[in-house]
């Protein structure tokens, strides 16, 4: 098992550029999840599936698009990037249990620069 | 007013001794979960224990625990044996039944194991 795969590792874009965060996951998790993670701010929820078909916004979510594609794939598309985007993007999926989440699986990371 | 405070930005343990990570949060709801991940400088994030909200026992995962004080609004993390691998960052997280699909996490302490 691969776990969560996440593509790109590292990206750079400039001003107005436009992209697409790539996640995939082999565990069968109804949920997914996208974070960004900033210097001295731990990781902030962008947006969230709860399961196949449904997204919902998160603590950040401005400035973002989702897609979930399918069970195993959610996407994040940045439009227009800008500096204030430069960050470390995570994705994460965890299992639906008796209707209860729990532990959240990460993949790797993307480090994107906006300049 | 936040929801996780984890008030050591930064600690340093001696290899062998057992080390604690401080965790405090913030709800009003009777059914929650906390967990703790660990970061290394490689980036990934690492599931490494949970306690619900209506747990008897303190979680233990090995040489991890998790000291749960429920009146105090405490989920302290207990690390025994330390070990130089277990420098990296540490984060506590937690999701309200309310919010099921949401983590919140705190901003994290950054442990350094000294040989």
């Amino acid at each position: 098992n691969a776990g969560v795969t996440q593509t790109p590792k590292f990206q750079v874009l400039k001003t107005g550029q436009s992209m697409t965060l790539q996640c995939a996951q082999d565990m069968n998790h109804n949920s997914m999840y996208w974070y960004r993670q900033d210097p001295g701010m731990g990781l902030r929820l962008i947006y969230y599936s709860a399961s196949e078909g449904t997204t919902d916004k998160g603590e950040v979510p401005n400035g973002y698009n989702v897609s979930r594609l399918n069970k195993r794939e959610f996407s994040l598309r940045l439009e227009s990037a800008a500096p204030s985007q430069t960050s470390v993007y995570f994705c994460a999926s965890s299992a639906l249990r008796g209707g209860w989440n729990y532990e959240q699986y990460f993949g790797p990371g993307t480090r994107l620069t906006v300049t | 007013a936040q929801k996780i405070t984890q008030t050591q930005p930064g600690m340093f343990v001696q290899e062998k001794e057992a080390v604690t990570l401080d965790c405090t949060y913030d709800t009003s709801d009777p059914s929650y979960g906390l967990f703790w991940y660990k970061q290394p400088s490689s980036g990934e994030m690492i599931f490494l224990i949970y306690q619900g909200s209506y747990d008897q026992q303190n979680a233990t995962e090995g040489r991890y625990s998790l000291n749960f004080q429920k009146a105090r609004k405490s989920a302290n993390l207990v690390i025994s044996a330390s070990q130089l691998g277990d420098s990296a960052m540490y984060f506590c997280a937690m999701r309200e039944a309310g919010s099921n699909y949401k983590l919140t996490f705190g901003k994290g302490t950054l442990l350094t194991v000294n040989p």
